[in-house]
């Protein structure tokens, strides 16, 4: 089972930041925080992962909660395209990411 | 780079038939993975390799399936005998190392009818 809680949907306006909460009270002081979404009918893609500090790349910044249980993913700007489906896991390693069912972003003209 | 490059991206196969994915991970990386997409059960790991050793199939479903890596640049998931339930998206993941970001394929649509 997933380890994590998302909500399953969530709506944005285009042009307007997106934030993606994340549940993860179970973690454990070795796992990482992996962000991943699919846009339709695509394979899953990487955005973003952190342990314990807040990490910014070109496509979105993570913030993480100091007690490590909770993060939000943040698309600064979102656009059409990145309505998808995001997947918030955490894992020790590549090899344990178990997917749960997400949250499902609209992005909205 | 390709990316991870799977083959077919379709395919449409009788109940009993043998079924082979293929799948090209990215040059230079040594850990693999496959994946199984549902509507019910959603994203599913199968099976795990790193440097062409399966070390994780714990999540292959039964004796039906199995997974072969005889090089870095290549594995195959086969289903034999196919049966209608196992009708899903069947991925291809490849990393770096075991630390890494995945980089997934586009995926083979598998349909038994």
């Amino acid at each position: 089972d997933a380890k994590t809680t998302q909500p399953p949907s969530m709506d944005c306006a285009e042009g307007r930041a997106a934030n993606l909460p994340c549940n993860h009270s179970t973690i454990s002081g070795n796992e990482y925080v992996y962000w991943y979404r699919q846009i339709h009918s695509q394979g899953p893609q990487y955005i973003i992962h952190g342990l314990k500090n807040n990490e910014t790349n070109e496509m979105a910044s993570l913030i993480i909660t100091e007690d490590r249980k909770s993060s939000t993913l943040i698309l600064p700007h979102a656009t059409l395209r990145d309505t998808a489906v995001y997947y918030c896991i955490t894992g020790g390693n590549t090899d344990k990411l178990i997917f749960g069912t997400g949250t499902r972003l609209q992005v909205f003209p | 780079d390709a990316g991870v490059i799977q083959s077919p991206r379709h395919e449409v196969t009788e109940m009993g038939q043998e079924v082979t994915l293929r799948c090209k991970p990215i040059s230079g990386h040594n850990s693999l993975f496959w994946y199984r997409q549902t509507m019910m059960r959603g994203l599913e790991l199968l099976i795990y390799f790193n440097n062409n050793v399966p070390i994780d199939d714990s999540g292959m479903p039964e004796d039906r399936f199995s997974a072969k890596m005889p090089n870095a640049s290549f594995s195959t998931l086969k289903i034999q005998p196919s049966e209608p339930r196992d009708s899903a998206v069947y991925f291809c993941a490849s990393s770096l190392d075991r630390e890494s970001e995945a980089f997934f394929g586009q995926g083979t649509r598998l349909t038994v009818v």
